[in-house]
């Protein structure tokens, strides 16, 4: 079974500044899907990244990239000239390529980002 | 804006009692699953849709039953709710054009006394 593991329960940031949050992940497959997940105080969870795994360019989305390591199982978030508006708790997500209509996307546990001015 | 909401907001009720919450799409996506979010879990899979009529049974779905009577409708019964059940409550879609993707609604939070 797949696993996502987020070793960072905390990190922080001052504004302007960088930070990346790291993300591992444990799978057999070839070919799968990435995702990175932004969960405000709103609680609302809003899709920042995704990433396919056959693609080896790194996934980037203004202010957001990753760090894909297919070989190491690693896909890391690098966000850059970070703003107050940031601070939120932070989801790696996995999912497999093959497509069934039930298959769940599995998180990590979150990592929580505190951005300082 | 995937155009999900979801009602209630905010729950409060006893242990014992029926409780159905209720996700509403506005653009017509077959895929509609069901989350929760519990402390230490992330979110995991109760119950999920790919249709009228068609749902089945996800990662922890015991205590759970769902019903898709209309596209735009997924709802989600707790038939006797536990403290165990409390949790936040997600409602996802998938757009057919972009299956793999998931896109969550603001969330339900429950709280069973």
């Amino acid at each position: 079974a797949q696993t996502v593991t987020q070793s960072q329960p905390e990190m922080s940031v001052q504004e302007a500044e960088t930070v990346t949050l790291s993300c591992t992940y444990d799978t057999s497959e070839s070919d799968y899907y990435l995702f990175w997940y932004k969960q405000p105080p709103s609680r609302q969870m809003i899709l920042v990244i995704r990433q396919e795994a056959y693609k080896q360019q790194n996934a980037t989305e203004n202010r957001f990239s990753v760090n894909f390591q297919k070989a190491a199982k690693s896909f890391s978030l690098k966000i850059s000239d970070s703003q107050l508006g940031d601070a939120a708790m932070y989801f790696c997500a996995y999912r497999t390529e093959v497509y069934q209509a039930g298959t769940a996307l599995i998180f990590g546990k979150g990592t929580t980002l505190s951005v300082s001015s | 804006d995937a155009g999900i909401t979801q009602s209630p907001r905010h729950k409060v009720t006893e242990t014992g009692t029926p409780v159905t919450l209720r996700c509403h799409q506005t653009e017509n996506h077959r895929y509609m699953y069901w989350y929760r979010q519990d402390p230490g879990h992330g979110l995991r899979l109760i119950h999920y849709s790919y249709g009228v009529k068609d749902t089945d049974k996800g990662e922890v779905s015991d205590g759970y039953s769902v019903s898709r009577s209309k596209t735009e409708d997924f709802l989600l019964t707790l038939e006797s709710a536990t403290s165990s059940q409390t949790s936040v409550y997600f409602c996802a879609i998938s757009p057919e054009r972009k299956r793999e993707t998931q896109y969550f609604g603001p969330g339900t939070r429950l709280l069973v006394l």
